[in-house]
């Protein structure tokens, strides 16, 4: 079974400055990878997903993500991070076409100081 | 509400009352999922279903009850076997491959009174 483990429970991070939030999967087969986040009392948005190709993905909002399969990685970053940024992340993993059943990380909460 | 809508944002439940939380979506999808969210504990998938009139149990599934009679339309009964249903919960539809991730609704936080 595939599991996603999110390193950071917390990350506090001054406004301008950039910001990694770590993701690491266990999966035996080939992934698909999606990082979410989420605001206060509101569903999940998508910020990005990696299906093939590239290993480096652009999302929205400026952030970026870079697949590692070698060390089943799929770190999100952002090189200069606004308040509005603050929010909960989520990576995801989806273990390829036959049923969509995507697993989730326990989250990042990111805290954007001034 | 980007195409799935969930009903209502906020709901009260006396102790041993079940209730039913509502999950529309308008994007076509096949499968549909709910989710419960707790603080610090992520997303737990309480039941799913990839298609009408079928559905699977998720990893939290006890004291919940589903139905998918619609395609559009997924709803989720807390019944008073749940012993803590306080929490927030999401809905969520997705194509049946892979590829698109997930589309969520904007929740429903459930209080227990």
């Amino acid at each position: 079974a595939q599991s996603v483990t999110q390193l950071d429970s917390q990350v506090p991070v001054f406004e301008e400055a950039p910001v990694e939030l770590r993701c690491n999967y266990s999966s035996s087969v080939s992934v698909y990878l999606f990082w979410y986040v989420q605001y206060p009392n509101q569903g999940l948005q998508l910020l990005l997903k990696y299906l093939s190709g590239s290993t480096l993905v652009k999302g929205i909002n400026g952030f970026e993500a870079e697949f590692n399969k070698s060390q089943t990685s799929f770190h999100l970053r952002k090189p200069s991070v606004h308040i509005s940024d603050t929010a909960e992340y989520f990576c995801a993993v989806s273990e390829g076409a036959a049923v969509n059943k995507l697993t989730f990380g326990g989250g990042t909460r990111v805290l954007v100081k001034p | 509400d980007g195409g799935i809508t969930q009903s209502p944002k906020y709901l009260f439940r006396k102790e041993g009352q079940n209730v039913t939380l509502s999950c529309e979506q308008y994007l076509n999808h096949d499968a549909m999922y709910w989710y419960r969210q707790d603080p610090g504990q992520g997303l737990r998938l309480i039941y799913y279903s990839q298609i009408v009139n079928d559905f699977q149990k998720g990893d939290i599934a006890e004291g919940y009850s589903v139905s998918r009679e619609k395609k559009e339309s997924f709803p989720l009964t807390v019944t008073s076997a749940q012993k803590n249903p306080t929490a927030f919960y999401l809905c969520a539809s997705s194509n049946r491959q892979g590829r698109g991730g997930y589309t969520f609704g904007s929740g429903t936080r459930l209080t227990v009174v």
